[in-house]
């Protein structure tokens, strides 16, 4: 299934600006769509954006459009995460996921361990 | 948007139990749900997906079930590491790809 490793949390004031990134390995990167979950303290799973395998699609739950982008790079196999403006309910654990998407269903079959952001001031 | 009703929220249980968590989407989604199993400090898991497949690796005590809006995960004679909170989420309507509130698994 492969292995994915998140990197780039760590504490932001709020209206500041990160970068995450989604390292991958032991599966053919360019062929998965990918997405960017997030675990937030006290709460639950939250889906935060999707970007099509080639890069020609991505979505974004509301919370986070206009502030955040995702992007790939298919040569390095990574996945990132621009976040701007960020404010402090942005707080939490945010995983990187692979898209699996069949004739009649789609599902998230493999999770990096998460890396963790703080935005507080 | 879709919204998925995981319930309990929480359910107290012991091991050898049988426990059934039940998840309801405000629509109709086929069969385009999974469910996760996540413990404290680790990645959510996939158990299992197409409501009712279980993904390789995952014990036989997990079963899934349900399709159109109502949904259960029961797990059968329960295990010290079976303790964890579960999530429901659907892919059917997207975005967003939503997730249930969660239901926590406690001794």
């Amino acid at each position: 299934q492969g292995q994915l490793v998140e990197s780039g949390g760590g504490v932001v004031q709020p209206g500041g600006s990160l970068r995450l990134s989604c390292a991958a390995s032991g599966f053919t990167f360019r062929n998965h769509g990918m997405h960017w979950v997030r675990l937030a303290p006290g709460k639950g799973l939250e889906w935060m954006t999707y970007m099509r395998y080639d890069g020609s699609e991505t979505h974004y739950a509301d919370s986070v459009k206009g502030r955040f982008t995702i992007s790939r790079d298919n040569f390095k196999n990574t996945l990132y995460l621009q976040m701007t403006s960020l404010r402090p309910e942005d707080t939490g654990v945010y995983y990187c996921a692979r898209d699996l998407v069949t004739t009649n269903t789609r599902y998230f079959d493999s999770w990096g361990q998460g890396t963790p952001v703080t935005v507080s001031s | 948007d879709i919204q998925m009703t995981q319930s309990p929220s929480s359910v107290p249980a012991s091991v050898g139990d049988r426990v059934t968590i039940t998840c309801r989407a405000s629509q109709d989604i086929n069969n385009w749900l999974a469910w996760y199993q996540q413990k404290p400090g680790t990645a959510p898991k996939l158990l299992i997906y197409a409501a009712s497949n279980l993904q390789s690796g995952v014990p036989l005590r997990f079963s899934g079930s349900g399709s159109g809006t109502d949904f259960t995960l029961t797990i059968s004679n329960l295990q010290p590491e079976d303790f964890a909170t579960y999530y429901c989420q659907q892919a059917n309507f997207f975005p967003p790809y939503t997730f249930g509130q969660g239901t926590k698994l406690e001794i």
